[in-house]
């Protein structure tokens, strides 16, 4: 089955940058997608397609993908953006859909 | 804004049955996509099951031949029944629903609209 490797953790300072990175076997040659969960509340989709973002999510928040490698990186980051992070991709080879292990922001 | 509210939760012994709903008021159950994604106490989520909108259905090896996902067209609600249950299936159990394709392009499988979830405890 498919595996997709999330670093558990990722610490950022207000204002920088932060980069949650998925990894995954040939994972350019799939589509990528980014979900943010708050505690206590439901995932919210975050970044599609690789790099697309739904309406309303701040473009702070990109993405991109290529090669054994996808990344979310968010700009400027707030304190409001502390939470955990899921990559997912669709596995046509099962149609199952996988997600990442998480990573969890802290913002500094 | 789209919503989709699940219910049917609860406390249920080790070996039991549960069905959990999922209503769609906003759009239709039967014309979409729908997964049912789970998240065990302090763990990641894992895909549980889909079904499209043509029928066919899939679901993860934890749960095959234990679970079954359906829909009522009539209600426009998703069902989960759940069988067999276990202590490793206590979870929050959300219903989401699947886009296929973006405006500029297809073979996405993302999820865009979840609901706030519903809690299953599997404890004697």
């Amino acid at each position: 089955s498919y595996v997709l490797t999330q670093p558990p953790s990722v610490s950022v300072a207000p204002g920088q940058t932060a980069r949650i990175t998925c990894g995954g076997n040939n994972i350019g040659s799939k589509s990528v997608h980014w979900y943010q969960q708050k505690p206590g509340q439901a995932p919210v989709l975050v970044v599609y397609g690789d790099s697309d973002r739904p309406s309303g999510i701040p473009e702070r928040f990109s993405g991109s993908n290529s090669g054994n490698m996808a990344t979310l990186t968010i700009s400027r980051v707030e304190a409001g953006d502390e939470a955990d992070y899921y990559c997912q991709v669709w596995d046509s080879s099962s149609d199952h859909y996988v997600f990442g292990t998480g990573t969890k922001v802290t913002v500094l | 804004e789209v919503q989709l509210v699940e219910t049917g939760g609860g406390l249920i012994q080790p070996g039991g049955s549960l069905r959990l709903s999922c209503a769609a008021p906003e759009f239709s159950v039967s014309s979409s996509y729908m997964n049912w994604v789970r998240q065990a106490p302090g763990k990641g989520l894992e895909w549980v099951s889909v079904i499209y909108s043509g029928g066919s259905t899939y679901y993860a090896d934890s749960v095959k031949g234990r679970f079954t996902i359906s829909r009522d067209n009539s209600k426009n609600t998703l069902y989960l029944q759940m069988n067999s249950l276990r202590a490793e299936d206590t979870a929050v159990y959300y219903c989401a629903r699947v886009l296929y394709c973006s405006r500029t392009r297809c073979y996405l499988y993302y999820m865009d609209v979840w609901g706030k979830g519903t809690t299953v405890t599997v404890s004697s």
